[in-house]
This record gives structure tokens, sequence and C-alpha cells, in this order.
């Protein structure tokens, strides 16, 4: 089974400084795609970033990176410029082959608050 | 807005009731997933329908059920509800059924059991 941890429950960050969340997930397959999805107070769920786990090249989507390690099992997502509209519950998710569907497995999350 | 809606946004009812939930696919995806969020549970996957099929099945229990219509809408139908059937439910959908194609949420539908 695939599994995903986020290691970091809460986090807080100052305006306009950077913040790293960490992501470990354990997989025995070669194929898969990462995501980061936000979760702000309006529990909308709104997806931030993805990553094919074949490129070896780092997703960015504006102010928003990921570190991924293939090796280590590792995807971090930085987050450069941090706005308060950034203030959210962060969720990693891996999406597995399951029963011929993907269902996304989800991390336990983290939440992020960003101060004035 | 994902272009995923969920209705109704909020349901109050009572053990032993039975609910239904409504979900419309962004214009043009085929595949829709149920997902399940609580406090003690985090987000789980509950079931995956493509074009009117299951394709997928999660955490799902026997007192819940789903399906996809012609129309490509799909409904969640969750019976002899338990207290701790109260979460957040959310659909999202894709266009493809399988991992390339990113799943897009809907708003969700609160559900209180009392």
């Amino acid at each position: 089974a695939q599994t995903v941890t986020q290691s970091q429950p809460e986090m807080s960050v100052q305006e306009a400084e950077t913040v790293t969340l960490s992501c470990t997930y354990d997989t025995s397959e070669s194929n898969y795609y990462l995501f980061w999805y936000k979760q702000p107070p309006s529990r909308q769920m709104i997806l931030v970033i993805r990553q094919e786990a074949y490129k070896q090249q780092n997703a960015t989507e504006n102010r928003f990176s990921v570190n991924f390690q293939k090796a280590a099992k590792s995807f971090s997502l930085k987050i450069s410029d941090s706005q308060l509209g950034d203030t959210a519950m962060y969720f990693c998710a891996f999406n597995s082959n399951s029963n011929s569907g993907y269902a996304l497995n989800f991390g336990k999350g983290t939440s992020l608050l960003v101060t004035p | 807005d994902s272009g995923v809606t969920q209705t109704p946004k909020h349901l109050i009812t009572a053990t032993g009731q039975r609910v239904t939930l409504r979900c419309s696919p962004r214009s043009g995806d085929l595949s829709v997933y149920w997902y399940q969020q609580s406090l003690d549970q985090g987000l789980q996957f509950l079931i995956q329908y493509y074009n009117g099929e299951e394709r997928a099945k999660g955490n799902i229990l026997e007192r819940f059920s789903a399906q996809q219509f012609p129309d490509l809408h799909s409904e969640l139908n969750l019976s002899s509800l338990e207290l701790g059937d109260s979460a957040l439910y959310f659909c999202a959908s894709s266009v493809e059924p399988g991992g390339t194609d990113t799943q897009y949420f809907g708003p969700g539908t609160r559900l209180t059991v009392l």
C-alpha cells in the first residue's frame, strides 16, 4: 500500500518570506504522479502543483516550486514570497493505480499560517 | 471555481436516515471520484466512476453506494447513517480515468449526523 507522510502538522511564516513543506511517500511503483493541494478556510480543495515521477525537472508554478527526490521518495513544496492568502492546509497527494482506476492518496496535511 | 458542482452544500440529518449527495463534473470530464474528509480519518478515497461504469473502490462502506448517470452527473447515497459518517464529502472529476490526469475538486458537501 502507498503511504504519504507529512511530518509537519503546523508551520508559520512571515509575509514575503520563504517556507518549505515536507512530504515523503512510500511506493513500489515506478510510474506515478505527485500533487500538492491547498485547502483554505473555505474548505475548497485547490490544485497547487503536480509532478510526474518520470520527469527529472522539478515542477514550478509562479511562487510555488517542488523539490522532487525520487530515490529518497521525497516531495517538498517551497512557497516563495509568502502572501496572507497562502494561509491554508496543504495536502501532499500520491496518484496510484488502484483496481484500474487512479485514486489520490493524501497525507494528513500541514497547516500553514502566514503572518503580517 | 473548479467547474465541479456539488449539492447540497450542507446537510443535517439524524442517525438511521438516508441521504443523497449530487455531483456534476467539469464539462468534458468523464471520470468522477468521491472522497470523504473527516477529522480522524483525513481524506479518503471512496469510489470512482468512468463514463457510467464503476472503475475503482476504496474504503467505501457497504451502507454507501454511488452511481454515474448518462449525463455524467454522479450521486453518492449514504444510508443507515451513523454519527461517525459526519464529514465533508468531496467529488472530483478528470477527463481520463487514469493517473495522467489531474483531479479537480468540487466545493464539497458537509454532512452532519445528529
